[in-house]
């Protein structure tokens, strides 16, 4: 079983916050790293795909990094705003099939 | 194309009802997988196709479940004799060539048993 974990579980802030929290994965046999967003009622959706260690990429006013040799990836979140709420989860394929594994994913509320 | 799209999205049933759920994927998406996920988990993974084979089945997976995909387009997952503990909500997700390849969800089909 692999571990891919991700903290915080929950996280409160006030909208105008900056935020992050972090995925922890495996750091052998890396293939890629990929990180969702889950709004409540809506599909999970894809955020970004990390490849590269050293990887770093940008969608607005998020953003995340990539450690494959220690194993993390980070996400950012400028100036949240209450629509940023949702649980992000980060997915890490592994073995010949590259199946994904879940993290827990980080539960997270912009308070207005 | 809409998206992956799941039927039912809710569905009541009593515990020992065998129970059906469908997925429409992505109609270009060779991969197709099946997950469940549960309060405070994340998705976990269940079984996948590739076109229409089915190539892997997670030991999650009782002999109570089995998902088809007949020619590799929709796919349906049943679930026999339910029991309480099968109470979840059943994702599906295509995507083209992992591990690259973002997965694509659908809104999921919230089970409840009784």
């Amino acid at each position: 079983i692999l571990n891919v974990e991700q903290s915080p579980q929950s996280l409160h802030v006030q909208e105008g916050d900056s935020t992050n929290f972090t995925c922890s994965f495996p750091s052998s046999n890396f293939y890629a790293l990929h990180w969702y967003r889950w709004e409540t009622a809506k599909s999970p959706e894809a955020l970004f795909v990390m490849t590269l260690n050293g990887d770093e990429k940008k969608k607005g006013r998020i953003s995340a990094t990539l450690n494959t040799k220690e194993g993390y990836s980070y996400l950012y979140i400028k100036g949240s705003q209450p629509e940023d709420s949702a649980t992000y989860l980060c997915a890490y394929p592994s073995g010949g099939s590259y199946i994904p594994t879940f993290g827990r994913g980080t539960s997270l509320i912009v308070h207005p | 194309d809409t998206g992956v799209s799941q039927n039912p999205r809710h569905k009541i049933t009593k515990r020992g009802q065998n129970v059906t759920f469908r997925c429409d994927p992505i109609s270009e998406h060779n991969r197709l997988y099946w997950y469940r996920q549960t309060l405070g988990q994340g998705p976990e993974f269940l079984t996948y196709f590739q076109n229409e084979a089915q190539l892997e089945k997670s030991r999650l997976l009782s002999d109570r479940f089995s998902a088809e995909r007949p020619k590799g387009s929709f796919s349906t997952l049943e679930i026999q004799r339910t029991e309480q503990g099968d109470s979840a909500m059943y994702l599906c997700a295509s995507s083209l060539a992992p591990p690259v390849a973002e997965q694509y969800f659908g809104p999921g089909t919230r089970l409840t048993v009784t």
